[in-house]
């Protein structure tokens, strides 16, 4: 069965300080991949998606992700990290097939410290 | 609409009434999800609507919990006899047919069941 893995469940980042958050899925094939982030009150929001060529995916806000097939990864990073930033991130996996079905993993919250 | 919007916002209920939430996508998106999150985790795949077909309701956790979108576009998720064990977030998002898993999400609806 498919499963996400996000390893850190909070991690406390100095604003101007680069961010990275793991990602580790279990698939039987390379599925198409996604970095929601949920702020306070608000929706589920795309962050960026991969879903194949270039393994360096650009997303809004800063954002970039990195897919690596061979260590089952998708690690999102920022280079430098702003207040705004502080909010709760979750790694998806979706399949190939047309059944929508994503499977999220169990998120990892970010604190910002000035 | 501008955005997917879910009603009501925080829903408390006592064990053993019915609740239904209401769920309001995308206007020209075709396709409807429904997830729980329950607190500490990601969301949880529920069901899915195209227009007003349910291809796959796998998800619900039991036959206490049904979904409709009968014309398409507003869908309702119904939980009779609520336990407290549905205590969740249950979240809707939609994405426009052919669009492979990109999905937008509404803000979600808090259930307290006492």
């Amino acid at each position: 069965a498919q499963s996400v893995t996000q390893p850190d469940i909070h991690i406390t980042v100095s604003e101007g300080a680069s961010l990275e958050l793991r990602c580790n899925y279990s698939y039987g094939a390379t599925p198409y991949l996604f970095w929601y982030v949920q702020s306070p009150g608000q929706g589920l929001q795309l962050l960026l998606k991969y879903f194949s060529g270039d393994t360096l995916v650009q997303g809004i806000k800063g954002f970039e992700a990195e897919f690596k097939r061979s260590q089952s990864s998708f690690n999102l990073r920022k280079p430098s990290v702003h207040w705004s930033d502080a909010a709760e991130y979750f790694c998806a996996v979706g399949p190939r097939s047309n059944d929508y079905k994503l499977s999220f993993g169990a998120g990892t919250t970010v604190t910002v410290r000035a | 609409g501008a955005g997917v919007s879910q009603s009501p916002r925080y829903k408390v209920t006592k064990r053993g009434q019915d609740v239904t939430l209401r769920c309001d996508p995308i206007s020209s998106h075709a396709t409807l999800y429904w997830y729980q999150q329950a607190l500490g985790q990601g969301p949880e795949f529920l069901t899915y609507f195209n227009y007003e077909a349910q291809p796959d309701k796998s998800g619900l956790p039991s036959d206490r919990f049904s979904a409709e979108r009968p014309e398409g576009s507003i869908s309702t998720l119904t939980i009779q006899r609520t336990e407290q064990r549905d205590s969740a977030m249950y979240r809707c998002a939609s994405s426009p047919a052919g669009s492979y898993n990109e999905q937008f999400f509404g803000p979600g609806t808090r259930l307290t069941v006492l």
